[in-house]
């Protein structure tokens, strides 16, 4: 397995504001990280991957400018909400790969709640 | 485009007792990865099992196991004496053999919720 954290678990901020959320691969370089979004008693709906070093790949329907994609490091990608609204609130969960391998390790996932 | 197929939104089993959750994949790839994952009240998404298409043995991992039918696109998960902490989200999920873009992404169904009684 591997161990993935994210910070933080949860945030609740004001309409207007940007939240940051931090995702590390704990105990391996992780060439991929993915982001999910997951509304309440739905699937894993995919945003974006990212490749250490490089732009990240957006999925269509997903604003680039809105959901900015950081992936400085083999072990840390950030993933900001700028400009957050009522409808951004939802539960993003972080998946870490290896290079040449095909399992994902997911992050705890934080909560964000926008007012 | 793949997809994946869960047709139980819910199910129950007894405590000690033994369930099977399906899963049904559409691919017109013949290399490719399963994986069933375990999503508890904490929504911390677990991996349980794995399967890799070009393997014919169903893969086990101690009370879990698999039934892989690669003609039938059939994938489903068997969950043998039942506890109280299996009670979660269960997400089958696709992922093609090919690494990088869209292809090496995971695709998942929609989840079954299975509810354990003591």
């Amino acid at each position: 397995g591997a161990v993935v954290s994210q910070h933080p678990s949860w945030v609740i901020c004001k309409s207007g504001t940007s939240v940051k959320i931090e995702c590390r691969s704990l105990d391996f370089q992780a060439t991929t990280m993915f982001w999910y979004r997951q509304f309440p008693k739905q699937s894993l709906m995919l945003m974006a991957t990212s490749n250490e070093g490089s732009k990240a790949t957006y999925e269509q329907g997903v604003e680039k400018d809105k959901f900015l994609i950081n992936h400085a490091s083999l072990t840390l990608s950030t993933l900001t909400v700028t400009s957050a609204h009522p409808e951004d609130s939802s539960f993003y969960i972080c998946s870490v790969q290896r290079g040449g391998q095909e399992t994902q390790y997911f992050g705890p996932g934080t909560r964000l709640l926008v007012l | 485009a793949q997809t994946v197929t869960q047709s139980q939104p819910e199910m129950s089993v007894q405590e000690a007792e033994t369930v099977t959750l399906s899963c049904t994949y559409d691919t017109s790839e013949s290399d490719y990865y399963l994986f069933w994952y375990k999503q508890p009240p904490s929504r911390q998404m677990i991996l349980v099992i794995r399967q890799e298409a070009y393997k014919q043995q169903n893969a086990t991992e101690n009370r879990f196991s698999v039934n892989f039918q690669k003609a039938a696109k059939s994938f489903s998960l068997k969950i043998s004496d039942s506890q109280l902490g299996d009670a979660a989200m269960y997400f089958c999920a696709y992922r093609g053999a090919i690494y990088g873009g869209s292809q090496g992404n995971l695709i998942f169904g929609k989840g079954t919720k299975l509810s354990v009684k003591p």
